[in-house]
């Protein structure tokens, strides 16, 4: 295992609701990024952030946004669910912004009806 | 937009036998690209990266071949095994603002047989 913990590990919302979903970074890894990944696709970037502030981010809307706190666990929010939001969430932590090597958790099935 | 491809979505192998998963890139800025294995209900797990000034790098069965020139990349997996079985993705690393910032591939799923 990893040590990234995800929350929770599904969840079912309806179309325009809000969804909070939670990341448990690997111990002295200050960066953690998002990732969404629809079914039978490679995850697509969402964000990254590094202490605290976000310094990355791929093509998505507004509506999702992120927090990272001080002891670099992280959050991922999305307003305003669309079908199209339906996917496994997945994070990922490492040491720094620069290194290579990020550890994923298992992620969160998040299903929108 | 620059993205990563994989030419095989599924490849079938018999227990014992050699892999080989290529995949395709077109950011020929890219610095470095790393290929993960994902097996179900499980997040991505880190096998091998690779340079862009490198053109073969070898780990523990697994070895990566880099084509700059074509812009290929391929995994190879020696003596698979059925734990082997997994999607593999290919990702290439681009830096933007102090960070790498990675674009995945859509993956190709290795089936192992006993």
């Amino acid at each position: 295992e990893t040590g990234v913990t995800q929350s929770p590990t599904h969840l079912i919302k309806t179309r325009g609701q809000q969804v909070t979903l939670r990341c448990s970074s690997q111990s002295g890894h200050n960066t953690v990024s998002w990732y969404q990944q629809a079914l039978g696709q490679g995850p697509q970037f969402i964000f990254q952030y590094y202490r605290e502030e976000e310094n990355g981010r791929g093509n998505f809307p507004p509506r999702f946004s992120g927090l990272q706190f001080p002891n670099y666990s992280s959050e991922l929010n999305v307003n305003a669910l669309e079908l199209d939001d339906s996917a496994l969430y997945l994070c990922a932590s490492r040491v720094g912004p620069s290194t290579d090597t990020q550890y994923f958790g298992p992620g969160t099935r998040l299903t929108v009806l | 937009g620059e993205s990563v491809g994989l030419h095989l979505p599924t490849l079938s192998v018999q227990e014992g036998d050699n892999s080989i998963i290529n995949c395709a890139y077109s950011n020929s800025a890219s610095d470095y690209f790393i290929w993960y294995k994902q097996e179900s209900g499980k997040g991505p797990q880190f096998i091998i990266d690779i340079r862009s000034n490198m053109d073969k790098r070898q780990g523990q069965r697994v070895t990566v071949l880099l084509n700059k020139t074509v812009k290929h990349l391929s995994l190879q997996i020696a003596a698979t095994q059925p734990g082997d079985s997994a999607v593999y993705f290919c990702a290439e690393m681009s830096a933007s603002g102090g960070s790498y910032i990675p674009t995945f591939g859509r993956g190709t799923s290795l089936i192992v047989h006993p």
